[in-house]
């Protein structure tokens, strides 16, 4: 069974630009979540998606949002990004929602703004 | 948010020895205690796992206790490898709620 995958892996933007990331989760697996990853603040929620609605969403601002599709198949989106947005994205699925069951990360997506 | 607090920040163990690694909760409605053990370059990954009805989880090297009136979980990992150099997460959650990870503890096994 093919694990989570993330596009893409690696991705250099300038400040003011937007960026879109795709996450495809474990085949039947219809939760899917995501994590910025920074040194200074470790693994931080953004959001939870489930059945195309947002179960879930993080302390982030509003230049920060997602979607989900029917198949699953997620993206998040930063608008105006700032350097401060330079961080891993991380994707997690699970086969329903909630945090009982284990999350199956992906590699990420390495922002850099500049 | 403080709600979890995970220590140390890191650790340097010599092979054979043994890592413990701590973490320390806010919200008694945390049910679930997962440590998650990440590698450079990759996501996380679940590493073992206890809920409240048991105070310790035996798996291999790797061992949670569980001090639900002390609100604390820790990791215990046994005869310590260079191969367990990473970083390890707690996340404790709930079925209703998002998980919090902890702030990483980066664990270095010296051969």
């Amino acid at each position: 069974k093919a694990g989570v995958t993330q596009t893409p892996r690696y991705l250099i933007k300038t400040r003011g630009q937007q960026v879109t990331l795709s996450c495809s989760p474990i085949s039947g697996h219809r939760s899917v979540s995501w994590y910025q990853q920074t040194p200074g603040q470790g693994l931080q929620f953004l959001f939870e998606y489930f059945s195309e609605t947002q179960r879930n969403k993080g302390n982030f601002p509003g230049r920060f949002s997602g979607r989900q599709f029917s198949n699953s198949r997620s993206e998040m989106n930063v608008s105006t990004l700032e350097l401060g947005d330079s961080a891993l994205y991380l994707c997690a699925s699970n086969p329903t929602p909630g945090s009982y069951n284990e999350q199956f990360f992906g590699p990420g997506t390495r922002l850099t703004v500049l | 948010q403080q709600q979890v607090k995970q220590s140390p920040q890191s650790l340097i163990v010599q092979k054979g020895g043994i890592s413990i690694i701590n973490c320390a909760y806010e919200n008694t409605a945390f049910d679930y205690f997962p440590w998650y053990q990440q590698f450079p370059g990759k996501g996380p990954a679940l590493l073992i796992a206890i809920r409240p009805d048991v105070s310790e989880k035996k798996e291999g090297r790797f061992t949670i206790s569980f001090n639900k009136s002390a609100k604390q979980f820790s990791l215990h990992i046994m005869d310590s490898q260079p191969g367990d150099s990473a970083t390890y997460f707690c996340a404790p959650g709930t079925g209703g709620f998002k998980t919090i990870f902890g702030a990483g503890t980066r664990l270095f096994v010296k051969a």
